[in-house]
């Protein structure tokens, strides 16, 4: 199994501002996953965050929007850049276990641009 | 394209059974999952199926049929805190997992 640590849970932010947030993970992985959940609706894949490359974005997002660290094997951030109104949602972070049959989330970060 | 189907709502009563299900068109099959979110929080897993047939966990049991696309969530013995959204997410060919927009159980007294 896997812990993973998320923060912040929840926050307000101006337009125009950057909010980054964070995922420690209690074991090493390989990948990792961000999310976007409008209420009410299913997961939206944003980027897989691999450790030593570049993360690899879905159709939609872009890495000038979203950029993703993954220094290492146990952490990740995410950064929603320059936020307006429509950025706001509840994001969550992902890892799958090594033999990939479950996947953790983290508590998710419930964010609100004002 | 890749689809996941599952109903938007259902209601069920406290002590009887539900089933929730969910059919995929995806690019590539390598496993369905199962979980469970509460409103304001992250889901929790509750199953994972990669071959034919049913898996039982307790009160709660998933059933897979690859060749028609086909996954459902059985709730036995329905409790209050049961009431949750269930998703269902089935990971391609490209080991991305695809998620249903998720089922809202309902449970009355």
């Amino acid at each position: 199994s896997a812990v993973i640590s998320q923060k912040p849970s929840r926050d307000i932010c101006q337009r125009g501002t950057s909010l980054t947030i964070q995922c420690q993970v209690d074991s090493q992985v390989t990948m990792m996953f961000w999310y976007r959940q409008q209420p009410g609706q299913s997961l939206t894949l944003i980027a897989t965050a691999n450790q030593g490359s570049e993360a690899t974005y879905e159709s939609g997002f872009v890495i000038d929007k979203f950029p993703i660290s993954r220094p290492n094997l146990t952490f990740s951030t995410l950064t929603v850049s320059n936020m307006s109104p429509e950025d706001s949602s509840i994001y969550l972070c992902s890892v799958v276990t090594g033999d990939g049959t479950e996947a953790f989330f983290g508590q998710g970060t419930r964010l609100t641009v004002v | 394209g890749q689809n996941i189907d599952q109903p938007t709502e259902m209601t069920a009563t406290e002590g009887a059974i539900v089933q929730i299900n969910c059919t995929y068109q995806t690019s590539g099959f390598n496993g369905l999952f199962w979980y469970q979110q509460h409103a304001g929080e992250a889901p929790t897993f509750l199953s994972y199926n990669v071959l034919d047939g049913l898996e039982e966990k307790g009160r709660f049991s998933s059933f897979l049929s690859r060749s028609k696309g086909y996954s459902y969530l059985l709730l036995k013995v329905l409790q209050m805190k049961d009431s949750a959204s269930y998703l269902c997410a089935v990971r391609d060919s490209n080991y991305q997992l695809i998620w249903g927009a998720g089922t809202k159980l309902i449970i009355k007294p």
